[in-house]
C-alpha cells in the first residue's frame, strides 16, 4: 500500500532563508508527483507537477525534484517570504484503478517570519 | 472561469440529518472527485467519477452517496449525518486520470454535532 510521508510537520523560518521540505513515498510505481500549498480555510493550489520520467521542476523561486528509485522529493524554495506561509502537501499519482489516485502526504506547515 | 466551485461553504448539522454538497466545475474535465481532510489524516478520496452518469468508490466510501447526472456536477449525500462525518469536504475535477493535476474547489466545512 502507498503510503506518503511529509517532513517535518511543521516549520518556521525568517525570512529570506532558503529551505527544503520533504516527501517521501513507499511504492515508486507513480505517474508523477504533486506539490501543493494550502492557505488557512482554503483549497489546494497545485504549485509543480513533476511526471515520473522527470527529475526536478521550477517555477519562479520554487524547485522541487523527484528521485523516484529512493522514493524521494523535495521542495526547495528560495528566499522565503511571509507570503510562503501556508501548508505544503506533496501526494503521488499511483498506479491502479480506474482513477490512479492521488495519495496525499499530511503535509508541512510552514510559517516565514518577517 | 470560475474553475471549481463548492456550496455550501459551512454547514452545521445535527446527528441524522441528511444533506447535499454540491461540486461544480466550468472546465469540461471527465473525472472529478470527492475528499475529505481531517487533521493528522491528510485528504482520503472519497468517491470519484470517471464521467457524466458514472461513480465509483474510493478509500472512505461509507455513509456517503454520490451522482453525476451532468458532466458538470458532482453531488455528494451524507443520508444519516454522523458526528465522524465532520470534516472539511474537497472536490477536485481533472480532464485525465494520469498526467495531468487536479483542480480542487474551496471546500466545504462541515460540523456534525
Amino acid at each position: 500500500k502507498q503510503e506518503v510521508t511529509q517532513i517535518p510537520a511543521a516549520l518556521s523560518v525568517p525570512e529570506g532563508e532558503n529551505l527544503v521540505l520533504n516527501c517521501s513515498f513507499t511504492d515508486s510505481a507513480i505517474y508523477n508527483l504533486q506539490w501543493f500549498r494550502q492557505d488557512p480555510g482554503k483549497g489546494l493550489t497545485s504549485l509543480l507537477l513533476i511526471q515520473s520520467s522527470q527529475r526536478e521542476q521550477t517555477s519562479g523561486r520554487l524547485n522541487a525534484s523527484l528521485d523516484k528509485s529512493s522514493g524521494r522529493s523535495t521542495l526547495y524554495i528560495a528566499a522565503s517570504q511571509p507570503g510562503d506561509s501556508a501548508t505544503y502537501l506533496c501526494a503521488v499519482r499511483a498506479y491502479g484503478g480506474a482513477t490512479n489516485k492521488l495519495i496525499f502526504g499530511t503535509g508541512t506547515l510552514l510559517a516565514v517570519q518577517p | 472561469n470560475a474553475g471549481v466551485t463548492q456550496t455550501p461553504k459551512f454547514r452545521v448539522l445535527k446527528t441524522g440529518q441528511s444533506m447535499t454538497l454540491l461540486c461544480a466545475q466550468d472546465m469540461n474535465h471527465e473525472y472529478m472527485y470527492w475528499y475529505r481532510q481531517d487533521p493528522g489524516m491528510g485528504l482520503r478520496l472519497i468517491h470519484y467519477s470517471v464521467g457524466e452518469g458514472t461513480t465509483a468508490k474510493g478509500e472512505v466510501p461509507d455513509g456517503y452517496n454520490v451522482s453525476r447526472l451532468k458532466k458538470q456536477n458532482f453531488l455528494l449525500g451524507l443520508e444519516s449525518a454522523a458526528p465522524s462525518q465532520t470534516s472539511v469536504y474537497f472536490c477536485a475535477s481533472s480532464r485525465d486520470s494520469r498526467q495531468e493535476t487536479q483542480y480542487f474547489g474551496p471546500g466545504t466545512r462541515l460540523l456534525v454535532l
